[in-house]
């Protein structure tokens, strides 16, 4: 499998449920990304990883969690989430410090709080 | 103020002709500029990749850059209905790999 591959694709939860998001890169690539794309609104960034550790989180509530165990591996732990948190949250991943070369972007996951 | 300003649309167009979609950021430190496309329910997909002002050419597209107005453009020649999606465009600092993307502008191309 090739790309950027991110599980589930749909999630309903709710609002006390604890669960996970999981991405998967097989590019080769150093970087990985969260982002949250709302309706009407641009993409906005949550998480940074960078050969593993984080080096951007962009004030994001603590009832999100990620964790990068790998350069390939990437997780966004959900825990008493709130309605304003239904979204498409996409994984990406890049070489870092390239300048760009542009990010690869996942399918996402729908997340829907109930 | 945004950093990236794009026009949301939706921008209508009959199929064969061209789309002119643009954004505007605000940050001369931006060096890098590129140009996504989202189908529904997908990931975006980088289309164009830029550094320099001028303009890159790839099959159908076209990227403008132009650094000293702050303004960068995407242009579709013979547009077809496979093309209806939303555009985003996005920028970068030479120093980082942070993207900081535009709204994203929808485009309908009818057949």
């Amino acid at each position: 499998e090739t790309g950027v591959t991110q599980t589930p694709r749909h999630l309903v939860m709710g609002m006390t449920n604890k669960k996970s998001l999981k991405c998967e890169q097989h590019l080769g690539h150093n970087a990985m990304y969260w982002y949250k794309q709302s309706a009407k609104k641009p993409l906005e960034l949550m998480f940074v990883y960078n050969f593993k550790e984080q080096t951007e989180n962009n004030s994001v509530p603590s009832r999100f969690s990620p964790e990068c165990p790998n350069s390939s591996h990437l997780f966004l732990h959900l825990h008493t989430l709130q309605p304003e948190d239904s979204a498409l949250y996409l994984c990406a991943s890049s070489l870092t410090g390239t300048g760009g070369g542009g990010y690869t972007f996942g399918s996402g996951t729908r997340l829907t709080i109930v | 103020q945004k950093e990236v300003e794009q026009d949301p649309g939706p921008l209508s167009v009959p199929e064969g002709a061209i789309v002119s979609l643009n954004c505007t950021y605000s940050n001369s430190a931006f060096q890098y500029f590129m140009w996504y496309r989202q189908y529904s329910r997908k990931g975006p997909e980088l289309l164009m990749y830029t550094y320099s002002s001028g303009n890159k050419e790839d099959g159908r597209f076209t990227a403008q850059v132009d650094k000293s107005s702050k303004y960068i453009s995407l242009f579709i020649r013979d547009s077809q209905p496979s093309d209806s999606a939303t555009y985003l465009c996005a920028v970068l600092k030479a120093a980082g790999n942070k993207l900081t993307f535009g709204g994203g502008t929808r485009v309908l191309v009818k057949p």
